[in-house]
């Protein structure tokens, strides 16, 4: 069975400076990976998906996510933040062999200060 | 650009009351699920269908909740009776089609359930 692990449930930075927010998954697949971002009452929107096309994948608003498939890893990363990062971030998984949905991870809370 | 369409965006129903929620996938989707997200959490799947069928619905409280997808299209997601712990947000996302590698779901705004 899948599932997905995002080991930080906070994450707290100053505007400028780099992001990273860790993910981890188990799967019996080579699975389908994807960030989704949550603004306060907004719907989840698509930030990242890994293709294997490459195992860094880059995504809207300057975010990047590295597939590491040793680490069964695939951490976000921005090289600076900006104010308007401050969200809910979710790790996804998706065993598309099998033909299940997407599994989430139970988020990571992004905090930028000023 | 194409959107998921859900109603009501809010509602407000009293315990042991009946409540049913109205989704609209993307045109030529054939896979719609609904979730369900408790505050400060991840969305969990409720139900899966890939066209009329279900595909999963493991995590379904069946005794209470319902969901239909008659024609293949939209959906609606029914709770009776509605009780307190199920107050939350109910999203509905849809893809192309359960199977294909990579293939994200696009979400609707959700419905914002509150249960008195």
């Amino acid at each position: 069975a899948q599932s997905v692990t995002q080991l930080d449930s906070h994450v707290s930075v100053s505007e400028g400076t780099p992001v990273l927010l860790r993910c981890n998954y188990s799967s019996s697949y080579s699975p389908s990976l994807f960030w989704y971002v949550q603004h306060p009452n907004k719907g989840l929107q698509l930030l990242l998906k890994y293709t294997s096309a490459a195992t860094l994948v880059k995504g809207i608003n300057g975010f990047e996510a590295e597939f590491k498939k040793s680490e069964t890893s695939f951490h976000l990363t921005k090289p600076s933040a900006h104010m308007s990062d401050a969200a809910e971030y979710f790790c996804v998984v998706s065993e598309w062999q099998a033909g299940t949905a997407l599994i989430f991870g139970k988020g990571t809370t992004l905090s930028v200060s000023s | 650009e194409a959107e998921v369409a859900q109603s009501p965006r809010y509602k407000i129903t009293e315990k042991s009351q009946a409540v049913a929620f109205w989704c609209d996938p993307i045109s030529g989707h054939a896979t719609l699920y609904w979730y369900r997200q408790i505050l400060g959490q991840g969305p969990e799947l409720l139900v899966q269908f890939q066209d009329e069928s279900v595909v999963d619905d493991s995590q379904l409280p069946k005794d209470r909740f319902s969901a239909e997808r008659l024609k293949g299209v939209d959906s609606t997601l029914k709770i009776q009776p509605a009780e307190l712990g199920d107050s939350a947000m109910y999203l509905c996302a849809s893809s192309k089609r359960t199977g294909i590698p990579n293939t994200e779901a696009f979400f609707g705004q959700g419905t914002r359930l509150t249960v008195v």
